[in-house]
């Protein structure tokens, strides 16, 4: 079964400071890997899409990493904001995986990541 | 509404009882994605909609899942004789294209399921 494992799984860190979160997959071949935030309560929204070819990608203070070869995703968040208090979660597309032409997402577990004033 | 919505919000069921649940997606939006997220855990697929064409419902748990979608818009996911374990937050998703892997799906807020 192909799988996302992230960590830590979950993180405190004082406001203003960074972070590093962790992703490693084994979905194999893949065409994109993407991170989402979710706030509590709320729905994953999209930071950044990767596809296999690309080694990095940034969306303001959120940067996302690749290297394909490890099977490895990091996701950068600088100048923490308490807003940034959520999960983070990585999710790998391999649309062979399932049929139909669907989107063929595996979600990790996500990393609960707080941020304290 | 520029985005995905899900009613109700919050749902409790007693066990038995059958649940139905609602998805408006982005308007014009080709594909619908279901979900389910277990406290803790990351969406879990559940099922596929190209227009009104369910493609793929290979992650319905059991027979008791149905989900429909008749006018290639709004959809329903509805479960029948509910049980404990069908608690958890259920995510509607929709992305402009037909699904390929490269289109970004939006997510509604969920509806967070507790059967009693």
């Amino acid at each position: 079964k192909n799988q996302v494992e992230q960590s830590p799984q979950s993180l405190i860190i004082l406001e203003g400071k960074n972070c590093t979160l962790q992703c490693n997959y084994t979905v194999s071949p893949f065409s994109n890997l993407r991170w989402y935030k979710q706030d509590t309560g709320r729905g994953p929204v999209s930071l950044t899409i990767m596809t296999f070819s690309e080694n990095t990608k940034s969306n303001g203070r959120y940067t996302a990493t690749l290297d394909a070869d490890t099977k490895q995703s990091s996701l950068h968040i600088t100048a923490s904001q308490l807003s940034d208090s959520a999960s983070y979660i990585c999710v790998v597309s391999d649309p062979l995986w399932r049929g139909g032409g669907a989107d063929g997402l595996t979600f990790g577990k996500g990393t609960h990541l707080i941020i304290q004033p | 509404g520029a985005g995905v919505s899900q009613s109700p919000r919050y749902k409790v069921a007693k066990r038995g009882q059958d649940v139905a649940l609602r998805c408006d997606p982005i308007s014009g939006h080709v594909s619908l994605f279901w979900y389910q997220q277990a406290l803790g855990q990351g969406p879990e697929f559940l099922t596929y909609f190209q227009n009104e064409a369910q493609l793929d419902k290979s992650g319905l748990p059991s027979d008791r899942f149905f989900a429909e979608r008749p006018e290639g818009s709004v959809s329903t996911l509805k479960i029948q004789r509910t049980q404990q374990e069908d608690s958890a937050v259920y995510l509607c998703a929709s992305s402009a294209h037909h699904g390929t892997g490269y289109n970004e799906q939006f997510f509604g807020p969920g509806t967070r399921l507790t059967v009693l």
